[in-house]
């Protein structure tokens, strides 16, 4: 019963392109959506946040949308860069508790 | 200087024995996990300590046993280990309500032949 999912393991985008990266949640209660992005053999490190009452929180090249009544999310990295190649974990937080995880998307970003 | 470090970095092990992992966190924050990562990638959280005190305690078997000593500190001592603990377990810590952003160790890669 996972209540966060992110469907594809993979992607690969060329350099400069857009990498969007999806998730999909079940519970209506999350109040905070987060993605983490980890490099081999380090901790998950925090990249940006949505609260549940946004549509869109925007920081840099990162970018991530929520669409409340499809009960989805995603990340845009605009342009995608080599340095971003890494594991993105999307996480939703349950109101003053634990961040639930999905299992992961690997992104290559090739030159 | 590291904000959350968790010793050691690998652990290789047979089953039936007992190890333990350590953590520490030098940002102040009043709450610690323990999360493990499986074979399938999912992070799954196994405790939550908020200032010494236990608050989450996920379906995990008592042969893990946290412990915080101070709240800079959650070490996670397991007895009897058997293969399927075979993972690697991250510690994290946070300011307790919020986005609930956690800060994340490196993570403990632990092998159980």
């Amino acid at each position: 019963d996972q209540q966060v999912k992110q469907n594809s393991p993979s992607l690969s985008v060329q350099e400069g392109r857009i990498s969007i990266l999806n998730c999909d949640y079940t519970n209506s209660m999350f109040d905070y959506f987060l993605w983490y992005k980890k490099y081999p053999a380090e901790g998950p490190t925090f990249l940006i946040s949505i609260s549940s009452i946004k549509d869109k929180n925007e920081d840099g090249r990162f970018t991530v949308f929520l669409n409340k009544s499809a009960k989805h999310l995603s990340l845009h990295i605009v342009p995608s860069q080599p340095g971003d190649s890494a594991v993105y974990f999307c996480a939703a937080k349950v109101p003053g508790g634990k961040l639930i995880f999905g299992q992961g998307t690997e992104l290559s970003v090739k030159p | 200087d590291t904000a959350v470090s968790q010793t050691p970095k690998y652990l290789v092990t047979q089953m039936g024995n007992d190890k333990s992992i350590k953590c520490e966190q030098n940002l102040g924050h009043d709450t610690m996990y323990w999360y493990k990562q499986d074979s399938k990638k999912f992070l799954k959280i196994m405790f939550s300590y908020n200032n010494k005190e236990l608050i989450i305690n996920e379906t995990v078997p008592n042969r893990f046993s946290p412990k915080s000593p101070d709240k800079a500190h959650l070490n996670l001592h397991i007895n009897s280990l058997e293969l399927g603990d075979s993972a690697v377990y991250f510690c994290a810590s946070s300011q307790r309500g919020g986005t609930g952003e956690l800060f994340f160790g490196e993570g403990s890669r632990l092998t159980v032949l």
